[in-house]
């Protein structure tokens, strides 16, 4: 079972609003990713998490805010967006972070208004 | 640094034509390669890997051989169906203590009846 899921599937949300997302896994991995991805463009890495620490923080502005309350689930909140992050927020995981094979979730796509 | 390069898309084949999106890359060491597709609204599947040199991944009829003398990862199938219409990425990952997975820009294919 290499399954990665993401929850919720769709976000409309206001300038102004808080919301989260979700992602659960159930592989015994413990590294977790979260790629942001924009129409016709490859994914780009924003935060790894590996054994539950925050490993990598590709400087995205503090209005997301990652976090990994266990091996299993990893957290993305969302406050005061901008209409310009609206896009398809991947999550992923691997055994551990190294040459592992990255496993990714359907996407939560948000539309900030 | 890494950097993967893909050919432009968009391609257009009909069904049971062949096959191939080339993909070319730079890396330091001995990465892996991996080959994603997105089907429209999805997230990415991973559709095959080749960790070291001369390896062919496969997986339900595409291949691609790790060919370290030219840098390439091709992507082939023998016979394309309508289902595979997606937009397929080539990725590395450079190696152990390395969080990064680097992609192509994408190749869009659509298979007409």
């Amino acid at each position: 079972d290499t399954e990665v899921t993401q929850t919720p599937k769709h976000l409309v949300m206001g300038m102004t609003n808080k919301k989260s997302l979700k992602c659960e896994q159930h592989m015994g991995h413990r590294a977790m990713y979260w790629y942001k991805q924009k129409a016709k463009k490859p994914p780009e890495l924003m935060f790894v998490y590996s054994y539950e620490k925050l490993s990598i923080n590709e400087s995205v502005p503090s209005r997301f805010s990652p976090e990994c309350p266990n091996s299993s689930l990893l957290n993305l909140h969302l406050h005061a967006l901008q209409p310009e992050d609206s896009a398809l927020y991947l999550c992923a995981s691997s055994h551990s972070a190294g040459r592992e094979t990255q496993y990714f979730g359907p996407g939560t796509r948000l539309l900030v208004l | 640094g890494n950097s993967v390069t893909q050919m432009e898309g968009p391609v257009t084949l009909s069904e049971e034509a062949f096959l191939t999106i080339n993909c070319t890359y730079t890396a330091t060491g001995y990465p892996s390669l991996f080959w994603y597709v997105q089907y429209p609204g999805e997230g990415l599947q991973l559709l095959l890997k080749a960790t070291k040199a001369d390896d062919k991944g496969s997986n339900k009829g595409f291949e691609a051989t790790y060919r370290k003398e030219t840098t390439s990862f091709h992507l082939e199938k023998g016979s394309v169906q309508v289902s595979d219409s997606a937009v397929y990425f080539c990725a590395l990952h450079s190696g152990a203590g390395s969080y990064q997975l680097t992609f192509g820009k994408g190749t869009k294919l659509s298979v007409i009846p």
